[in-house]
């Protein structure tokens, strides 16, 4: 089967504790995206990368960090530096940027909890 | 700039019931495009529909459909005989050059089907 996976379901982090979340698609997506959703509000970007070894800074990028090695994943890294972590975390995939026509598909999340 | 505006927070309808889902847009670009997505409990968020601002021709999809209107920059969403399974979280997104062709999201719209 075709998707994204994003692990682990669910994460608790102590203050001050960097933690990676992971995200893996195998359908062959150039583009891929990590968004942040907070209670009762809509999604909103963090970092997106249009192609391998390549990245950008979206609208909340500070205190987070990204690396895009492979094509396949994306891991996100929420660093001690971001204020207020816990919020529910999605990752995204496009077939391409092609401008921003293309939909986009979705895992299936990872809630963080800071303790 | 660019912005979503889901002015409905929380919906209730009892099944079998048409219900409308509103979406208004700002952009100041000719070429952009929306989307609607729904999120239901588990989290991941499922692709609905893509518009472009060139397509103005309403869509039907079995129970659903969209109405498009550039002249008051709306792209509203009907599920007509409503199912409990459609109780969900509906968000609309926009994709134009003032986000970088990125999706900006709109807050989203809880709908609870009620049997």
């Amino acid at each position: 089967d075709g998707g994204i996976t994003q692990s682990p379901k669910y994460l608790f982090r102590k203050e001050g504790q960097n933690v990676t979340l992971s995200c893996e698609q195998n359908l062959n997506h150039d583009a891929m995206y990590w968004y942040r959703q907070d209670p009762g509000q809509g999604l909103r970007l963090i970092y997106y990368s249009q192609i391998v070894n390549d990245f950008q800074k979206g609208d909340i990028a500070e205190g987070y960090s990204v690396s895009r090695e492979k094509k396949e994943s994306f891991p996100l890294t929420v660093t001690s530096a971001q204020k207020n972590p816990t919020a529910f975390y999605l990752c995204a995939s496009s077939i391409d940027w092609s401008g921003g026509r293309n939909e986009q598909f979705f895992g299936p999340g990872t809630r963080l909890t800071v303790l | 700039a660019q912005k979503v505006t889901q002015a409905q927070t929380e919906i209730s309808v009892v099944e079998k019931e048409d219900v409308t889902l509103d979406c208004v847009y700002e952009t100041r670009d000719t070429t952009y495009y929306l989307f609607w997505y729904k999120q239901p409990p588990s989290g991941e968020l499922v692709f609905l529909i893509r518009r472009n601002s060139f397509d103005e021709q309403n869509e039907i999809s079995g129970r659903y459909s969209w109405n498009f209107q550039k002249s008051t920059s709306s792209f509203n969403f009907t599920i007509t005989a409503s199912q409990v399974v459609d109780s969900a979280v509906y968000f609309c997104a926009l994709s134009d050059s003032g986000s970088a062709r990125q999706l900006t999201f709109g807050s989203g719209t809880q709908l609870t089907v009620l049997p």
